[in-house]
């Protein structure tokens, strides 16, 4: 059964960093593209990062470039965003979700962790 | 960037009814077109993708459409348990998600 288990969320204040990880199970990690997908509260759903699955291709959204991270560890199944210079924009619920191979459809998602940068 | 847009953002229809979603993409995107199912508190779950492949375990009252910029996601006998907010989402250059059509029940 495949898995996906957020962690790292929580309050931050404008300008800080956080880093979430993403722990996957239940298929070959290294084998599939990931992505990080937020939602501000009561609003749509936003595509932020993507990784390929060797991790040599990295991709993101305009609202992030430059500010975020991501990385993956193919040895521990593992899936990184590390935030800088956050910003009120930024609270959302963050999901990581897998690709089914490149960039394709997500077919699996986490539970979603959530950020909330406010002072 | 390739921009998404459906319509209506909102819809009420009876149980028993006929629902059509429509999703306009800013440039052609072939048939790289994904739909999503999100309840209240939930992470979303994948319906279609390529347009029209229904994913595994998703009902066959659903089915997608379309291909080039324009695309339709259709519910053919609406049931309470299809209340929830739909997305499309292309995957031909990059992710993006429209923004999202809120389904009610009447």
């Amino acid at each position: 059964e495949v898995q996906l288990l957020e962690s790292g969320g929580g309050l931050v204040q404008p300008g800080g960093s956080l880093r979430l990880s993403c722990a996957a199970s239940g298929f070959t990690f290294s084998s599939y593209a990931m992505t990080w997908v937020r939602q501000a509260p009561g609003k749509g759903l936003e595509w932020v990062s993507g990784i390929s699955n060797s991790g040599g291709n990295t991709y993101y959204s305009d609202s992030v470039e430059g500010r975020f991270t991501i990385s993956r560890d193919n040895s521990k199944n593992t899936l990184k965003l590390q935030m800088n210079s956050l910003r009120a924009e930024d609270t959302a619920v963050y999901y990581c979700a897998k690709s089914w191979k490149g960039i394709h459809q997500l077919d699996y998602w986490g539970q979603g962790t959530l950020v909330t940068v406010s002072s | 960037d390739i921009q998404m847009t459906q319509s209506p953002s909102t819809l009420s229809a009876s149980v028993g009814d006929r629902v059509t979603i429509t999703c306009r993409a800013s440039q052609s995107i072939s048939s790289w077109l994904a739909w999503y199912q999100q309840k209240p508190g939930k992470a979303p779950n994948l319906l279609i993708y390529k347009a029209s492949s229904l994913e595994s375990g998703v009902p066959s009252r659903l089915s997608g459409s379309g291909s080039g910029t324009e695309f339709t996601l259709t519910i053919s006998s609406l049931q309470p348990d299809d209340s929830a907010t739909y997305y499309c989402q292309q995957y031909n250059s990059y992710w993006t998600f429209g923004q999202g059509t809120k389904v009610e029940i009447k």
